[in-house]
């Protein structure tokens, strides 16, 4: 089934940057697209980015376009998010979910615990 | 941007219940439509994906059903461990994004 495991949170001033990692155990990591969700303090999940295997393929939400970027490494199964310029509005708890796509459809069917993202003065 | 409007909000329910949650889009999102639960400091769990199929290992009492612009989650008899924060999410156009969510609570 899989494990994947967040790191990298943390408490960060504005204006400054923060490093996400999500690492990938347990199969076979380098056909799978891999995306980032966050989910704010009181809010609900908002997705972030998505990148394919062969970094081909990288898309990004509205709210982290332009400051936001995911690189991935398949030989240490591994995915990162480069955030630049937080704001404290980027507070959340940072999750990476595995892509599994079907026969014209696709789902996020293995997810990270999370990582917690705390951007303040 | 595609958006989901989840309703209730909230729903207080006792166990043994049922549910039905509701998801509506404001623009047809095909089938191209999941359902996720989300507990408090867990990772979100994929309950239904293509809007009526239930994943791997998710017990019969859920379902999910809708096409289009409406989509239904429904849990028949709650058990405990069923109180939670659901989300629908549509991935049919980018940016892909979710529902408000819907709190069940006892």
């Amino acid at each position: 089934e899989g494990l994947l495991v967040e790191s990298g949170g943390g408490l960060v001033q504005p204006g400054r940057s923060l490093r996400l990692s999500c690492v990938a155990s347990g199969f076979t990591f380098s056909p799978y697209k891999i995306n980032w969700v966050r989910q704010a303090p009181g809010k609900g999940l908002e997705w972030i980015a998505e990148i394919d295997s062969g970094w081909s393929h990288i898309y990004y939400g509205n709210s982290v376009q332009g400051r936001f970027t995911v690189s991935r490494d398949n030989v240490e199964n591994s995915v990162s998010l480069q955030m630049n310029r937080l704001r404290e509005e980027d507070t959340a708890i940072y999750y990476c979910a595995r892509r599994r796509d079907a026969s014209g459809y696709y789902y996020f069917d293995q997810w990270g615990q999370g990582t917690l993202v705390t951007v303040s003065p | 941007e595609i958006v989901l409007t989840q309703s209730p909000a909230t729903l207080s329910l006792s166990p043994g219940e049922r549910v039905t949650l509701s998801c509506r889009a404001s623009q047809s999102v095909s089938a191209s439509l999941d359902w996720f639960q989300h507990k408090r400091g867990q990772a979100p769990r994929l309950l239904v994906y293509e809007a009526s199929n239930r994943a791997t290992g998710i017990p019969a009492r859920f379902s999910g059903s809708g096409s289009g612009t409406d989509f239904t989650l429904t849990i028949n008899s709650l058990e405990p461990e069923d109180f939670a924060v659901y989300y629908c999410q549509q991935r049919i156009n980018w940016p892909l994004t979710f529902g408000g969510g819907t709190k069940v609570e006892i």
